[in-house]
């Protein structure tokens, strides 16, 4: 059975840091691109960043360019979103997704506040 | 980058109904078209894949159709299991999500 499972959301001060993570299991997750997508709160859907299977390219949202950093360690089955510079708009439930295969996961919310 | 603008942004439909949900692409983007449905605190799940084809496990009631910048979902007969949030995605150059779809019931 394919599953993902995100961690590491939590509540944050804006210009705060956190580093997301999305274990992966069931499916032989070095061979796959990977993606994180957010959701705001009672908000849409928003592609934030992608990640090819080698790591050998990455894209980002210009809603994110320069602030988060997507990674992968393929021996560890595990994907991370490190997030810098938060703003208060980065509020939102955090998925990691294969959207090849429709594989979500359940997603972790992170709410940056004062 | 691509937009996608997704129309209605919600509708209210009777159980049986017909409903139509239109996604249009700033620029051609082929088929490179999905459909996912969303229900309140889930994840999304697919429906239709390259503009026109049945997600396995996804009743035939949902339908894709278009190419290029024009794109629509069909729900030929609504059940109640239905009414959710309805998102397109292309993927044709990075990602876009279209606005979304809520359909509430009538």
């Amino acid at each position: 059975e394919v599953q993902l499972v995100e961690s590491g959301g939590g509540l944050v001060q804006p210009g705060g840091s956190l580093r997301l993570s999305c274990a992966a299991s069931g499916f032989t997750f070095s061979s796959y691109e990977m993606n994180w997508v957010r959701q705001a709160p009672g908000k849409g859907l928003e592609w934030v960043s992608y990640i090819s299977s080698s790591s050998s390219t990455i894209y980002y949202a210009d809603s994110v360019k320069g602030r988060f950093t997507i990674s992968r360690d393929n021996a560890k089955n595990s994907l991370y979103l490190q997030m810098n510079t938060l703003r208060v708009e980065d509020t939102a439930v955090y998925y990691c997704a294969l959207l090849r295969f429709d594989y979500w996961g359940q997603g972790t919310l992170l709410t940056v506040s004062s | 980058d691509i937009q996608m603008t997704q129309s209605p942004s919600s509708l209210s439909a009777s159980v049986g109904d017909r409903v139509t949900i239109t996604c249009r692409a700033s620029q051609g983007i082929r088929n490179d078209l999905c459909w996912y449905q969303q229900k309140p605190g889930k994840a999304p799940k697919r429906l239709i894949y390259d503009a026109s084809s049945l997600q396995s496990g996804v009743p035939s009631r949902f339908s894709g159709s278009g190419s290029g910048t024009e794109f629509t979902l069909t729900i030929s007969s609504l059940q109640p299991e239905d009414f959710a949030t309805y998102y397109c995605l292309q993927h044709n150059t990075y990602w876009t999500f279209g606005q979304g779809t809520k359909v509430e019931i009538k």
